[in-house]
């Protein structure tokens, strides 16, 4: 099983910094299959990025994805107020399919 | 649009069954890999396995094999997920969510990530 190990736990920051949120894999994950997503609170989780790092429809460009190795990354180059959200990675090829422990960004 | 929508909330004491239906619409129904994932009480996400649609194939992950079983009825565009022998620690949100196998009218095979969730059904398992 892939453990994918989601880094801080909660990020405090303000509105218009710069989100930094870090996913490392246990093992070698392909990067087609790595997924993020974003939850608030009372909601469904919804797709961001897909395949490291395209973007899913409809999502704003402030939010990137990379990989390098095993260790992928979602950036969020300004944050808006409706960004403050728990965010988990994704592996979505191998089974058991497994998803990241979250990151909290919240408003500081 | 394309949608999942899923039962309502549930109560259930331990060792009771519960069974959660999911919808589809605006969308191929048999296409598509349904998943179910659950979410308990401040926690992260958990998948529990999947189905195709079409053949009815399952792939359930080991932690809830033999206590779960995912089924569907194609005439009504609807994926069931049913988990048995409930404990406390089943009290959660459980969603449906479209994503893994995509099969398209040439039988070509995609894996897609969860584009669509369902809105959640909560179980919450109590004596």
């Amino acid at each position: 099983e892939i453990v994918l190990t989601q880094s801080p736990g909660t990020l405090s920051l303000s509105p218009g910094e710069r989100a930094t949120l870090s996913c490392r894999a246990s093992q070698s994950v392909s990067r087609t299959y790595l997924a993020w997503y974003q939850q608030k609170p009372g909601q469904a989780p919804r797709l961001l990025i897909y395949g490291a790092s395209s973007r899913a429809t409809g999502v704003p460009d402030r939010f990137s994805g990379s990989a390098s190795g095993t260790d992928f990354t979602l950036t969020i180059s300004g944050l808006e107020p409706e960004d403050f959200a728990v965010y988990y990675c994704q592996h979505y090829n191998d089974s058991p399919l497994t998803f990241g422990g979250g990151t909290r960004v919240e408003i500081k | 649009q394309v949608q999942l929508v899923q039962s309502g909330a549930e109560v259930k004491k331990p060792g009771a069954s519960v069974k959660v239906s999911c919808k589809a619409s605006g969308y191929t129904f048999p296409s598509y890999d349904i998943n179910w994932v659950r979410q308990a009480t401040g926690q992260g996400l958990e998948w529990m396995g999947w189905m195709n649609p079409n053949s009815g194939n399952t792939g359930y992950a080991q932690k809830f094999q033999g206590r779960v079983t995912m089924t569907r009825d194609t005439s009504i565009n609807t994926a069931y997920m049913e988990l048995s022998s409930l404990r406390s620690e089943d009290t959660a949100v459980y969603y449906c969510a479209r994503g893994l196998g995509y099969y398209d009218s040439s039988g070509h095979y995609t894996v897609l990530p969860f584009e669509v969730w369902g809105q959640g059904t909560m179980v919450s398992v109590s004596s």
